[in-house]
Protein backbone atom coordinates (compact mmCIF):
# COMPACT_ATOMS: atom_id res chain seq x y z
CA UNK A 1 0.00 0.00 0.00
CA UNK A 2 0.94 3.67 0.15
CA UNK A 3 3.50 4.75 2.61
CA UNK A 4 3.98 8.85 2.70
CA UNK A 5 7.06 9.93 4.77
CA UNK A 6 6.79 13.54 6.55
CA UNK A 7 9.74 15.94 7.00
CA UNK A 8 10.87 17.88 9.69
CA UNK A 9 8.75 16.09 13.17
CA UNK A 10 9.19 20.13 14.66
CA UNK A 11 10.04 23.04 13.06
CA UNK A 12 10.34 26.40 14.58
CA UNK A 13 10.84 29.55 12.87
CA UNK A 14 10.70 33.45 13.95
CA UNK A 15 7.75 35.31 12.63
CA UNK A 16 7.74 36.35 9.21
CA UNK A 17 10.07 34.01 8.00
CA UNK A 18 9.27 30.88 5.52
CA UNK A 19 8.33 27.32 6.83
CA UNK A 20 9.08 24.11 4.55
CA UNK A 21 7.91 20.70 5.03
CA UNK A 22 8.65 17.96 2.72
CA UNK A 23 6.97 14.93 2.04
CA UNK A 24 7.62 11.48 -0.16
CA UNK A 25 4.98 8.50 -1.39
CA UNK A 26 5.54 5.35 -3.00
CA UNK A 27 2.78 5.03 -4.76
CA UNK A 28 2.85 6.00 -8.55
CA UNK A 29 -0.99 5.46 -8.84
CA UNK A 30 -1.64 8.57 -6.16
CA UNK A 31 -2.90 11.47 -7.53
CA UNK A 32 -4.39 13.83 -5.18
CA UNK A 33 -2.07 15.09 -2.17
CA UNK A 34 -3.81 17.46 0.35
CA UNK A 35 -2.87 19.62 3.43
CA UNK A 36 -4.30 19.42 6.41
CA UNK A 37 -3.98 22.20 9.63
CA UNK A 38 -4.52 20.73 12.85
CA UNK A 39 -4.43 23.54 15.63
CA UNK A 40 -5.11 22.59 18.99
CA UNK A 41 -8.22 20.94 20.47
CA UNK A 42 -9.18 20.68 16.66
CA UNK A 43 -9.49 17.69 13.77
CA UNK A 44 -7.81 18.56 11.19
CA UNK A 45 -8.79 20.93 8.08
CA UNK A 46 -7.88 20.76 4.65
CA UNK A 47 -5.51 23.65 3.93
CA UNK A 48 -4.34 23.35 0.12
CA UNK A 49 -4.22 20.48 -2.06
CA UNK A 50 -2.68 19.77 -5.42
CA UNK A 51 -3.60 17.05 -8.43
CA UNK A 52 -0.96 14.89 -10.15
CA UNK A 53 -1.72 17.30 -13.55
CA UNK A 54 -0.27 20.54 -11.78
CA UNK A 55 3.08 21.23 -10.46
CA UNK A 56 2.19 23.86 -8.27
CA UNK A 57 -0.50 25.57 -6.47
CA UNK A 58 -0.82 28.74 -4.68
CA UNK A 59 -3.55 30.24 -1.88
CA UNK A 60 -2.03 33.77 -0.72
CA UNK A 61 0.70 32.84 1.74
CA UNK A 62 0.53 28.94 1.40
CA UNK A 63 1.89 27.05 -1.86
CA UNK A 64 2.40 23.42 -2.76
CA UNK A 65 4.58 22.32 -5.29
CA UNK A 66 4.63 18.60 -6.64
CA UNK A 67 7.13 16.63 -8.34
CA UNK A 68 5.53 13.04 -9.71
CA UNK A 69 8.75 11.78 -11.17
CA UNK A 70 10.51 12.32 -7.82
CA UNK A 71 7.48 11.59 -5.55
CA UNK A 72 7.77 14.34 -3.37
CA UNK A 73 5.66 17.35 -2.30
CA UNK A 74 6.00 19.93 -0.43
CA UNK A 75 4.24 22.65 1.48
CA UNK A 76 6.11 26.00 1.50
CA UNK A 77 4.68 29.10 3.78
CA UNK A 78 5.28 32.70 3.83
CA UNK A 79 5.47 35.58 6.05
CA UNK A 80 4.99 33.36 8.99
CA UNK A 81 2.52 34.69 11.37
CA UNK A 82 1.78 33.13 15.07
CA UNK A 83 -1.44 31.75 14.45
CA UNK A 84 0.25 29.31 11.78
CA UNK A 85 1.50 27.48 14.55
CA UNK A 86 -0.16 24.21 14.53
CA UNK A 87 0.57 20.35 13.31
CA UNK A 88 0.58 19.89 9.79
CA UNK A 89 -0.09 16.87 7.56
CA UNK A 90 0.35 15.68 4.32
CA UNK A 91 -1.64 13.28 2.59
CA UNK A 92 -1.86 11.01 -0.71
CA UNK A 93 -5.03 9.59 -1.96
CA UNK A 94 -5.27 6.14 -3.57
CA UNK A 95 -8.35 4.23 -4.98
CA UNK A 96 -9.92 1.87 -3.10
CA UNK A 97 -13.32 0.13 -3.61
CA UNK A 98 -15.63 2.85 -4.43
CA UNK A 99 -14.02 5.44 -1.76
CA UNK A 100 -10.47 6.87 -2.02
CA UNK A 101 -8.39 6.57 0.91
CA UNK A 102 -6.06 9.18 2.42
CA UNK A 103 -2.76 7.88 3.69
CA UNK A 104 -1.35 10.69 5.93
CA UNK A 105 2.15 11.47 6.66
CA UNK A 106 3.23 11.57 10.54
CA UNK A 107 3.04 15.39 10.69
CA UNK A 108 5.34 18.34 11.54
CA UNK A 109 4.83 20.32 14.40
CA UNK A 110 5.52 23.79 13.65
CA UNK A 111 6.16 26.81 15.79
CA UNK A 112 6.20 30.67 15.08
CA UNK A 113 8.07 32.32 17.75
CA UNK A 114 8.00 36.12 18.12
CA UNK B 1 -21.39 25.23 8.17
CA UNK B 2 -20.05 21.96 7.60
CA UNK B 3 -20.50 20.06 10.82
CA UNK B 4 -19.02 16.68 12.09
CA UNK B 5 -19.47 15.98 16.25
CA UNK B 6 -18.30 13.27 18.00
CA UNK B 7 -19.98 12.15 21.29
CA UNK B 8 -17.58 12.74 23.96
CA UNK B 9 -14.04 14.66 24.14
CA UNK B 10 -12.77 12.85 27.09
CA UNK B 11 -13.35 8.82 27.88
CA UNK B 12 -11.75 6.67 30.44
CA UNK B 13 -12.56 3.25 30.63
CA UNK B 14 -11.22 0.13 31.98
CA UNK B 15 -9.39 -2.87 30.74
CA UNK B 16 -12.31 -5.44 28.96
CA UNK B 17 -15.27 -3.00 29.03
CA UNK B 18 -16.83 -2.24 25.63
CA UNK B 19 -16.56 0.89 24.44
CA UNK B 20 -18.48 2.77 21.63
CA UNK B 21 -17.62 6.16 19.84
CA UNK B 22 -20.30 8.00 18.07
CA UNK B 23 -19.41 9.97 15.30
CA UNK B 24 -22.57 12.19 13.58
CA UNK B 25 -22.44 14.13 10.15
CA UNK B 26 -24.69 16.83 9.15
CA UNK B 27 -23.40 17.17 5.55
CA UNK B 28 -25.41 14.31 3.65
CA UNK B 29 -21.82 13.00 3.22
CA UNK B 30 -21.92 8.91 1.97
CA UNK B 31 -18.42 8.42 2.96
CA UNK B 32 -17.66 8.03 6.52
CA UNK B 33 -13.91 7.03 8.46
CA UNK B 34 -12.41 6.31 11.98
CA UNK B 35 -8.89 6.82 12.39
CA UNK B 36 -6.62 6.83 15.74
CA UNK B 37 -4.14 9.46 15.72
CA UNK B 38 -0.49 8.79 18.19
CA UNK B 39 2.17 10.98 18.16
CA UNK B 40 4.77 10.15 16.00
CA UNK B 41 2.68 7.90 13.63
CA UNK B 42 0.31 10.46 12.12
CA UNK B 43 -3.48 9.07 11.37
CA UNK B 44 -3.75 5.50 10.66
CA UNK B 45 -7.12 4.75 9.49
CA UNK B 46 -9.11 1.97 10.60
CA UNK B 47 -12.38 1.25 9.00
CA UNK B 48 -14.28 3.23 6.85
CA UNK B 49 -17.88 3.04 4.90
CA UNK B 50 -19.16 4.04 1.54
CA UNK B 51 -22.68 3.74 2.16
CA UNK B 52 -25.46 2.85 4.93
CA UNK B 53 -24.41 -0.77 6.27
CA UNK B 54 -21.37 -0.87 4.19
CA UNK B 55 -17.94 -1.03 5.60
CA UNK B 56 -14.19 -1.97 4.64
CA UNK B 57 -11.02 -2.36 6.95
CA UNK B 58 -8.57 0.46 6.87
CA UNK B 59 -5.04 0.01 7.90
CA UNK B 60 -5.31 -0.97 11.37
CA UNK B 61 -8.91 -2.69 12.05
CA UNK B 62 -7.60 -4.88 14.42
CA UNK B 63 -9.79 -4.84 17.62
CA UNK B 64 -12.39 -2.37 16.46
CA UNK B 65 -15.49 -3.03 14.90
CA UNK B 66 -17.98 -0.09 13.30
CA UNK B 67 -21.49 0.55 12.62
CA UNK B 68 -23.13 2.19 10.14
CA UNK B 69 -27.06 1.93 10.53
CA UNK B 70 -27.79 5.21 9.23
CA UNK B 71 -26.20 8.00 6.50
CA UNK B 72 -25.67 10.52 8.96
CA UNK B 73 -23.83 8.25 11.96
CA UNK B 74 -20.92 5.95 12.11
CA UNK B 75 -19.98 4.00 15.03
CA UNK B 76 -16.43 2.79 16.33
CA UNK B 77 -16.49 -0.45 18.62
CA UNK B 78 -13.78 -1.57 21.13
CA UNK B 79 -15.15 -4.60 21.89
CA UNK B 80 -12.83 -5.14 24.59
CA UNK B 81 -10.93 -2.33 25.42
CA UNK B 82 -7.04 -2.58 25.59
CA UNK B 83 -4.28 -0.34 26.70
CA UNK B 84 -2.89 0.04 23.55
CA UNK B 85 -5.87 1.21 22.37
CA UNK B 86 -5.33 4.43 24.30
CA UNK B 87 -5.07 6.81 21.48
CA UNK B 88 -6.77 10.10 20.17
CA UNK B 89 -9.87 8.63 18.10
CA UNK B 90 -10.53 10.78 15.25
CA UNK B 91 -13.69 10.79 12.79
CA UNK B 92 -14.16 12.06 9.15
CA UNK B 93 -16.39 12.76 6.95
CA UNK B 94 -16.75 13.17 2.72
CA UNK B 95 -18.72 13.33 -0.35
CA UNK B 96 -18.38 10.60 -2.83
CA UNK B 97 -17.85 10.24 -6.52
CA UNK B 98 -14.23 11.86 -7.67
CA UNK B 99 -10.63 11.79 -6.11
CA UNK B 100 -9.95 13.90 -3.69
CA UNK B 101 -12.88 14.99 -2.25
CA UNK B 102 -12.05 16.94 1.07
CA UNK B 103 -12.33 15.07 4.35
CA UNK B 104 -14.11 17.20 6.88
CA UNK B 105 -12.99 16.01 10.21
CA UNK B 106 -14.86 15.88 14.07
CA UNK B 107 -12.95 17.37 17.33
CA UNK B 108 -12.04 14.32 18.49
CA UNK B 109 -12.18 11.52 21.26
CA UNK B 110 -9.77 11.24 23.43
CA UNK B 111 -9.91 7.63 25.12
CA UNK B 112 -7.64 6.31 27.95
CA UNK B 113 -7.77 2.71 28.87
CA UNK B 114 -6.59 1.57 32.40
Amino acid sequence: GENVEQHPSTLSVQEGDSAVIKCTYSDSASNYFPWYKQELGKGPQLIIDIRSNVGEKKDQRIAVTLNKTAKHFSLHITETQPEDSAVYFCAATTITGTASKLTFGTGTRLQVTL
Amino acid sequence: DVKVTQSSRYLVKRTGEKVFLECVQDMDHENMFWYRQDPGLGLRLIYFSYDVKMKEKGDIPEGYSVSREKKERFSLILESASTNQTSMYLCASSSPGWVGETQYFGPGTRLLVL
